[in-house]
């Protein structure tokens, strides 16, 4: 079973759409971070949090540290959301450099 | 503001062939550094990270290496390269440890 998961894997949405995504894991972490990698490869930080919620713009990433289970939202979406979105987590314990990742949820939004 | 630079783009190399992937980073000092593989249709996988000048964590074993010769430059290097070394390779930077990293534009490579 891998430690972190990502659901769903594929995601198609019409433009204008409330989407969600979601990340659970099943170790104890310090932190958590979204990323979005373009079609093009490549990836860009959205978010670390380790508590609550933040909102950057039409994203808001949430995380619920009891349940494991953080998900990130897009309000409004537009087809240039259309990406790979890749949960990471920090694990207790875990090497200086070691993010544990999942393995992506690809979101493609039509107009 | 920060920048991190990854050459080259993109590469094709033959099996047995040397790599010399470059990385550096811009406007930041003794930042952590970070190289990863994506392999075609698979998760990114942590190669190595650095925490300062020549010291070096490899968190997989494989024919590759990395050095760090300058505070803001990370190398990764093979000396033959096998043709499950294809992929996508991207560098990436934190101010501290267990912090938000920020990734380079990535190497795509080919090995053939």
């Amino acid at each position: 079973k891998n430690e972190v998961e990502q659901s769903p894997q594929n995601l198609t949405a019409q433009e204008g759409e409330f989407i969600t995504i979601n990340c659970s894991y099943s170790v104890g972490i310090s932190a958590l971070h979204w990323l979005q990698q373009h079609p093009g490869g490549g990836i860009v930080s959205l978010f670390m949090l380790s508590s609550g919620k933040k909102k950057h713009g039409r994203l808001i990433a949430t995380i619920n540290i009891q349940e494991k289970h953080s998900s990130l939202h897009i309000t409004a979406s537009h087809p240039r959301d259309s990406a790979v979105y890749i949960c990471a987590v920090y694990p207790y314990g875990g090497s200086q450099g070691n993010l544990i990742f999942g393995k992506g949820t690809k979101l493609s939004v039509k107009p | 503001s920060q920048t991190i630079h990854q050459w080259p783009a993109t590469l094709v190399q033959p099996v047995g062939s040397p790599l010399s992937l470059e990385c550096t980073v811009e406007g930041t000092s003794n930042p952590n550094l970070y190289w990863y593989r994506q392999a075609a249709g698979r998760g990114l996988q942590l190669l190595f990270y650095s925490v300062g000048i020549g010291q070096i964590s490899s968190e997989v074993p494989q024919n590759l290496s990395a050095s760090r010769p300058q505070d803001r430059q990370f190398i990764l290097s093979s000396k033959k390269l096998l043709l499950s070394d294809s992929g996508f390779y991207l560098c990436a930077w934190s101010i501290i440890a267990r912090a938000e990293q920020y990734f380079g534009p990535g190497t795509r490579l080919t090995v053939t």
